[in-house]
């Protein structure tokens, strides 16, 4: 089946360090691969995507590359914010369906 | 400019009662879903309809009944509410079904029964 799975957090960092937060996934096929990002009190926005293998999305100083050999999409920041503090999800998306399958979500607070 | 657009933003609501939640999205997109949200974050697709018929139907109870008026809206209906209701739910929309399309989500509708 497809699953996606996401380190367990809270992940707690200061600011300017670097951010790694861990997400692994099992699939059929070659499905794409998201990271959503969620601000306290607020829905979810798209961070970046990859549609396939090797590709690498970034967005806002945050970048994620498709491994399909390790079957990963690892997050990473060289340098968080305070205000990058929220929930992040990873998900992917079955090749040729319009399902998004989530991971539980990893919780980043970032002080000053 | 809003995209995805819910109402009400919250609701609280006695056991037993009926409420609906509405969706909408001015982006022209074909599909649009519902996701639930639950106490630990933890988020699952409940339905999916493409030009107002229903795709996907997670296994859902059939107290919930979406209905799509058109293809820019689709409303979440709650029969009969139970406590294990109260979570936060999400309604989304992309441009096509089936393809790589980026899903965008509205801002969520937090539910409690009590």
């Amino acid at each position: 089946g497809n699953s996606v799975t996401q380190m367990e957090g809270p992940v707690t960092l200061s600011e300017e360090a670097f951010l790694t937060i861990n997400c692994t996934y099992t699939a059929t096929g070659y499905p794409s691969l998201f990271w959503y990002v969620q601000y306290p009190g607020e829905g979810l926005q798209l961070l970046l995507k990859a549609t396939k293998a090797d590709d690498k999305g970034s967005n806002k100083g945050f970048e994620a590359t498709y491994r399909k050999e390790t079957t990963s999409f690892h997050l990473e920041k060289g340098s968080v914010q305070v205000s990058d503090s929220a929930v992040y999800f990873c998900a992917l998306r079955p090749y040729n369906t319009d399902k998004l399958i989530f991971g539980t979500g990893t919780r980043l607070q970032v002080f000053p | 400019d809003t995209a995805v657009s819910q109402t009400p933003k919250y609701l609280v609501t006695q056991m037993g009662n009926d409420k609906s939640i509405k969706c909408e999205q001015n982006l022209g997109h074909d599909t649009m879903y519902w996701y639930k949200q639950d106490s630990k974050k933890f988020l699952k697709i409940m339905f999916s309809y493409n030009n107002k018929e229903l795709i996907i139907n997670e296994t859902v109870p059939n107290r919930f009944s979406p209905k799509s008026p058109d293809k820019a809206h689709l409303n979440l209906h709650i029969n009969s509410l139970e406590l294990g209701d109260s979570a936060v739910y999400f309604c989304a929309s992309s441009p096509l079904t089936g393809g790589q399309e980026t899903q965008y989500f509205g801002p969520g509708t937090r539910l409690l029964v009590l």
